[in-house]
């Protein structure tokens, strides 16, 4: 079974462009969430996605935001990048059968640099 | 709300040595609780979990007992290798919080030869 994937890898951008990442969750997994890691601030949770609505969010502004298709792949969106968006993007999915446990598994990330 | 706290790294140790990585939880639920290892360039990859109270989690030689009563899931393991030079998160999900995953500050391993 293919794994979570994630495109592009890489991704550079300049400030005040805006940004569309793009996730593959397993096959057969409805929910996929989206986190943001900086060497900063660590892994932090930006929303959550089951059957194309928006489950959970964290606190991040308005410029991120994201989507889910019929096929459960999701896609977020940063509007007006900013020096600080640069970031590992991980986008990682979950089974229902699972669901007691949470387990999530997580794609290899898109690596966005704001310049 | 909720917080993970793990040791800070980087821990340097020799091959064969003996691993331990502390890490300690607040939650406001009964949360579930994980250890994810993240290798260079690559996204996370699920080590082992625990559900409820005095459950161990174990994979690869990799030992975690979930400690309700000292809140605490410390990641052991008896004799470590090069190639378990990584970076370890702790986490944990509370169903209070929804599905979302808290991660701790992550604590890099480095194992030389």
């Amino acid at each position: 079974k293919a794994g979570v994937t994630q495109t592009p890898r890489y991704l550079i951008k300049t400030r005040g462009q805006q940004v569309t990442l793009s996730c593959s969750p397993i096959s057969g997994h409805r929910s996929v969430s989206w986190y943001q890691q900086t060497p900063g601030q660590g892994l932090q949770f930006l929303f959550e996605y089951f059957s194309e609505t928006q489950r959970n969010k964290g606190n991040f502004p308005g410029r991120f935001s994201g989507r889910q298709f019929s096929n459960s792949r999701s896609e977020m969106n940063v509007s007006t990048l900013e020096l600080g968006d640069s970031a590992l993007y991980l986008c990682a999915s979950r089974s229902p059968l699972l669901q007691g446990t949470n387990e999530q598994f997580f794609g290899p990330g898109t690596r966005l640099t704001v310049l | 709300g909720n917080s993970v706290t793990q040791m800070e790294g980087p821990v340097t140790l020799s091959e064969e040595a003996f691993l331990t990585i502390n890490c300690t939880y607040t939650a406001t639920g009964y949360p579930s609780l994980f250890w994810y290892v993240q290798y260079p360039g690559e996204g996370l990859q699920l080590l082992l979990k625990a559900t409820k109270a005095d459950d161990k989690g174990s994979n690869k030689g990799f030992e975690a007992t979930y400690r309700k009563e000292t809140t605490s899931f410390h990641l052991e393991k008896g004799s470590v290798q090069v190639s378990d030079s990584a970076v370890y998160f702790c986490a944990l999900s509370d169903r209070n919080a929804g599905n979302m995953l808290t991660f701790g500050g992550g604590t890099r391993l480095m194992v030389k030869p």
